[in-house]
């Protein structure tokens, strides 16, 4: 099993430009989640989908940040345009999880894209 | 809302004694809980978690966790740390505002452990 795999593990971009992070999850897992880890504000849910359907967005800090997963293999976090603030470590999980609450499964986080804008 | 607080930013240990990570929670309803560990540079990784059943809950590396209803708390332990146990731990409760197991969690700020020798 490889695990969550996310790419790039690192980006260095200058503000303005737009940034892809991209997560491949563990497959068979339903359910997909974005979090983003700063010094300051800790670990953020950003956003999270079940089904590739995108369930609660309510994380994502401004229009500038989507996030899509047009299959149950692949799923991206776009930001556009980036700007310094958004410098942080970015992380995709995944798991599974049941509608009827019988499976209370823990997240499998990926190694992380750390982001930086200049 | 759920939540969970981490009281304490950073534990120091000598390596041998024992040592306890807090963390206190606030839910409606049961709660379900978790332990995860994060080393330098990587992902979070689970350590234990709490649903149901007996307080005492045993996961990886020799941790253990304490579920207290009547303190609302879940304190991670170990009875003799190591110096490998150095890392960032993250107190996390499972959000079930929403029906359906989407797993949705809600992590505490962190708390930086540092076992020396």
């Amino acid at each position: 099993d490889a695990g969550v795999i996310q790419s790039p593990r690192h980006e260095v971009t200058e503000m303005g430009q737009e940034v892809t992070l991209r997560c491949k999850p563990i497959s068979g897992h339903n359910s997909l989640f974005w979090y983003r880890q700063t010094m300051m504000r800790g670990l953020e849910l950003l956003i999270y989908f079940n089904n590739n359907v995108p369930i609660d967005d309510s994380g994502m800090p401004e229009d500038r940040f989507s996030a899509k997963m047009p299959n149950a293999s692949f799923s991206t976090l776009k930001i556009q345009p980036s700007e310094p603030r958004d410098s942080a470590v970015y992380f995709c999980a995944s798991s599974f999880g049941t509608v009827n609450n019988a499976n209370t499964g823990e997240l499998f986080f990926g190694e992380g894209s750390r982001l930086t804008v200049l | 809302a759920q939540s969970v607080a981490q009281p304490e930013d950073q534990v120091k240990v000598a390596e041998g004694n024992p040592l306890t990570v807090k963390c206190t929670y606030s839910v409606s309803g049961n709660p379900y809980l978790f332990w995860y560990v994060q080393y330098p540079n990587r992902g979070l990784q689970f350590l234990l978690k709490y649903i149901t059943g007996d307080n005492l809950v045993k996961g990886s590396y020799g941790f253990e966790a304490e579920f207290n209803k009547s303190q609302t708390s879940f304190h991670l332990k170990k009875p003799s740390a190591l110096v490998s146990d150095s890392a960032l731990y993250f107190c996390a409760v499972r959000d079930i505002g929403i029906s359906g197991g989407y797993n949705k969690l809600i992590f505490g700020a962190g708390t930086r452990l540092a076992v020396h020798p």
